[in-house]
C-alpha cells in the first residue's frame, strides 16, 4: 500500500513538445506529492509539489495535475527543452506515523533538438 | 545559502568492512533523512533524524545505522558490507521532513 507506480519508464519528446509523466498511488494517507528532477551524477532536485486539496499547480513550464478520486497525479512539461533531459521521480509523503518519501521508479526523459 | 554537503563523494570498500558517511544539512534545517538509490530498487528510505532523535526508520537491516549531532550534522554507518550495499547514498535536509533538499550523494562501491 506504500507503493507509487510511475509511467512511462522512458520518454522521448521533440523540442517544443509536451512531456507527460504519470503516477498512481494506493495509500490515501499520503498528503504531499512532490516531483524531483535528477541529472546524472547529481542528487534529486525538488521541482514542484502539490497537496491533495488542490487539483492543479503550475510553476513556469511545469504543471502538476492531481486527481484525488482516481489517486493519480501527473507532471506536464510544456515547451520541452533539451536541458530538461533528465530522470524524473514522483513521490508521496505521509502514511501512518511515517514521514518518509515513497518514490516512483523514475522516468528517463530525452528531449531531442 | 549553502546546500546539503555529503562526504565522501566516492568510496570503494571490500566486503565485510564498514563505512561511515557524513552529511551537513542546510543551515537552519533540523531534519535529516537518508535514502539509498540503486538501479534495481530505486530510491528507498533509510531513516530520518530530527533534533538528534531518530523519528522514522525504513526497512533495512540493523547493519544500517545513523545518528545526528547537536549541530544537525548527520552520519550513517553500514557495517559488515555486502556487495548489494553498493549504491548512491543520499542525504536530504528539511525544516520539518516535508520539502526535502538532497545532496549530491556518496557513491559506495563494495568489492
Amino acid at each position: 500500500q506504500q507503493q507509487v507506480k510511475q509511467s512511462p519508464q522512458s520518454l522521448i519528446v521533440q523540442k517544443g513538445g509536451i512531456s507527460i509523466i504519470n503516477c498512481a498511488y494506493e495509500n490515501t494517507a499520503f498528503d504531499y506529492f512532490p516531483w524531483y528532477q535528477q541529472f546524472p551524477g547529481k542528487g534529486p532536485a525538488l521541482l514542484i509539489a502539490i497537496r491533495p486539496d488542490v487539483s492543479e499547480k503550475k510553476e513556469g513550464r511545469f504543471t502538476i495535475s492531481f486527481n484525488k478520486s482516481a489517486k493519480q497525479f501527473s507532471l506536464h512539461i510544456m515547451d520541452s527543452q533539451p536541458g530538461d533531459s533528465a530522470t524524473y521521480f514522483c513521490a508521496a509523503l505521509g502514511g501512518t506515523g511515517r514521514r518518509a518519501l515513497t518514490f516512483g521508479s523514475g522516468t528517463r526523459l530525452q528531449v531531442q533538438p | 545559502k549553502a546546500g546539503v554537503t555529503q562526504t565522501p563523494r566516492y568510496l570503494i570498500k571490500t566486503r565485510g568492512q564498514q563505512v561511515t558517511l557524513s552529511c551537513s544539512p542546510i543551515s537552519g534545517h533540523r531534519s535529516v533523512s537518508w535514502y539509498q538509490q540503486t538501479p534495481g530498487q530505486g530510491l528507498q528510505f533509510l531513516f530520518e533524524y530530527f533534533s538528534e532523535t531518530q523519528r522514522n526508520k525504513g526497512n533495512f537491516p540493523g547493519r544500517f545505522s545513523g545518528r545526528q549531532f547537536s549541530n544537525s550534522r548527520s552520519e550513517m554507518n553500514v557495517s559488515t558490507l555486502e556487495l548489494g550495499d553498493s549504491a548512491l547514498y543520499l542525504c536530504a535536509s528539511s525544516l520539518e521532513a516535508v520539502e526535502l533538499f538532497f545532496g549530491e550523494g556518496s557513491r559506495l562501491t563494495v568489492l
